[in-house]
């Protein structure tokens, strides 16, 4: 079993769709969890922190779940600049990130 | 403020060589990581330093890979010699102490052929 699993996707969503991103973590101990963003060929990018009380950054909401292991990200009114693959991510001891494989978003006009 | 920097961008070598890996973290930081990818698989894990010291190289995939950091600025990560299985794309990235939000170079592409 992989430490962090995510869908592959691709999720294909018109501009304007709302669309949630699901990831669940095997490590119970694990303190830290995060979004990262991911552009075609290029690093990943912190896109946003994901708490208990949930985390919201404009159209962006992200929610931990810990009793089940489980991460969400929500994004609502998607643009097409948000086409990118998105990477959960969860902080082992010594600050090691554990990546899952990636989340492929397309939005299409 | 410059980013994480690394260099080459690129790298193609024939298996059996030798090939060297730069990362340049954000000045002051003294948190240091190298991650990889390879073809159709997660980022992984490979090694972290802080300042100069080996903190955890739990990831390092076996001895011909050697990663060091003199000085405790930038890091070198040397694959020798390389295999077609090494192919992928190397990350570094750094942070503060005591703080997680880590940031990344923009990887280097190797392809051993």
């Amino acid at each position: 079993r992989k430490e962090v699993e995510q869908d592959p996707g691709p999720f294909n969503v018109p501009e304007g769709a709302t669309v949630a991103f699901n990831c669940t973590y095997s490590n119970s101990a694990s303190q830290s969890f995060f979004w990262y963003r991911q552009d075609c060929r290029k690093e990943p990018k912190l896109l946003m922190s994901v708490y208990s009380s949930g985390n919201e950054d404009g159209r962006f909401t992200a929610q931990l779940n810990r009793a089940s292991q489980y991460i969400s990200l929500l994004i609502r009114d998607s643009k097409l600049s948000d086409s990118a693959t998105y990477l959960c991510v969860v902080v082992e001891y010594g600050n090691k990130l554990v990546f899952g494989a990636g989340t492929i978003l397309r939005v299409k006009s | 403020e410059a980013g994480v920097t690394q260099f080459p961008s690129h790298s193609v070598i024939e298996k059996g060589q030798t090939v060297t890996l730069r990362c340049d973290p954000i000045s002051g930081h003294d948190n240091l990581y190298w991650y990889r990818r390879v073809m159709g698989k997660e980022i992984k894990f490979l090694l972290h330093f802080v300042k100069e010291s080996k903190q955890d190289e739990s990831g390092m995939p076996n001895n011909r890979f050697l990663a060091e950091r003199t000085g405790g600025t930038y890091s070198t990560l040397k694959v020798q010699p390389a295999e077609l299985e090494d192919s992928g794309v190397y990350f570094c990235a750094s942070s503060q102490v005591g703080n997680t939000e880590a940031f990344f170079g923009q990887g280097t592409r190797l392809t051993v052929v």
